[in-house]
Formats: structure tokens, sequence, C-alpha cells
């Protein structure tokens, strides 16, 4: 069925990039999105890349796209205290649904 | 403003009971969701309906219920049913239908002891 894996965690230091990266099964996927969730809180919509596409670059914020290793990743460039957060990628599968990682917790040490 | 609210934030029930979470968005949006988050987890898809009065289950629609009598509003009824019911639950809703990007609610978090 389909899957999506993210590594749990990674640890960067503040001005530093972070790269969170994310696998996925479906090779039908048609957009693949990028989700933010500070703590207790909803989960909010950072970017999104139409499965066409091998990049898209929004302010610090660079979304790389493998489509043939099935391979999406998030960078953020000169990382903030306020980046820290739990990062999730999801795609639109062939279902219909949004099927979600388990999520990566970025913590940005000052 | 626009936005999807969820309330209570917290919620406190014996084993047993059944509880009732809502959610309502002024979005004008037609299609929500309910996914329940555990940690270290992604989220889980509990039900989702695509327009008034009709909802399908998700994956783990097991020991929950919900209606969709409005646009605006999904409430979801977690029941005595459903075996693990303290979770973080989250609603979201989305403006063409269940493929394009779906905007969330701030969750409810549901502690049952």
């Amino acid at each position: 069925g389909e899957d999506v894996e993210q590594s749990l965690f990674l640890s960067v230091r503040e001005g530093d990039s972070s790269v969170i990266n994310c696998t996925y099964t479906d090779s039908s996927s048609t957009y693949l999105y990028w989700y933010k969730q500070e703590p207790g809180a909803g989960l909010q919509l950072l970017t999104y890349i139409f499965s066409n596409m091998d990049m898209k670059q929004d302010q610090r914020l660079t979304v790389l796209l493998n489509k043939k290793d099935k391979h999406l990743s998030l960078r953020i460039a000169d990382t903030q205290t306020g980046d820290s957060a739990i990062y999730f990628c999801a795609e639109a599968g062939n279902t219909g649904k949004l099927i979600f990682g388990q999520g990566t917790t970025l913590q940005v040490k000052p | 403003d626009g936005g999807i609210t969820q309330s209570p934030k917290y919620l406190f029930r014996k084993e047993g009971q059944n509880v009732t979470l809502s959610c309502e968005q002024n979005l004008n949006h037609d299609a929500m969701y309910w996914y329940r988050q555990d940690p270290g987890q992604g989220l889980r898809l509990i039900y989702y309906s695509q327009i008034v009065n009709d909802f399908q289950k998700g994956d783990i629609a097991e020991g929950y219920s919900v209606s969709r009598e409005k646009k605006e509003s999904f409430p979801l009824t977690v029941t005595s049913a459903q075996k693990n019911p303290t979770a973080f639950y989250l609603c979201a809703s989305s403006p063409e239908g269940i493929v394009s990007e779906q905007y969330f609610g701030p969750g409810t978090r549901l502690t049952v002891t």
C-alpha cells in the first residue's frame, strides 16, 4: 500500500541550513506537501509541489523532488529558533487521500 | 477571520462515556476530515466528508461516528467502543475535494481515564 517515511529527528544550529527528507511509495502521486506543526497546535501548510516539477523555492524554503527515486526534501535556509517544530510530508495518493509521514522533529540550537 | 475552530482544546472523560468533539469552518470548504495523532506517528484518517449529508470511513473509523448536517460543521463522536481513545484529534477542511491542500484546526487533546 501507500507509505510515506521520514526520519524522526534533526538537530541543527541557528543560522545553518536544515534538510528534511521524505520517501514515498505511490508513483501516481500528483501533489506532495510539507506541513509544520508547532507544539500543541494544528498543522500549517508550508508549501507543496506538483509531481511534474523538480524544484520549488519559496523564500527560505526549497523543495526538491526526485520522482525516479520517490524522494522529497525540504531545505530551510538560515534556520531560526522559530523553525523548531515537527515537519510532516504528505502525498496525495491514488486513493484520493492524503498520506502523511510520521513527522520529523526539528530542533534548532541557539 | 476565516478559519477552522475546534472545541474544546482539552477534554477529559471517564472510560465508557461517549464524547463529541466539535469542528466548525467558515471557509466555505466542501470537504472536511478528522484525523487522529499519536506521539511519534503521522496523522491517521478517521472519517471524511466531501459534501453535506455524506461521509466515508477513513483508515481507523472503528469506535468513531460523524455527521455532516451543515457545510460548516463536522462533529466527531468518540464512542465507548474505541479501545484507545486518548489522543490528539485534528479536524481539517479542503476547498476542492479530498486531493487538494487541507487546512487544519488547532486540535483537541482528549484524555480518557
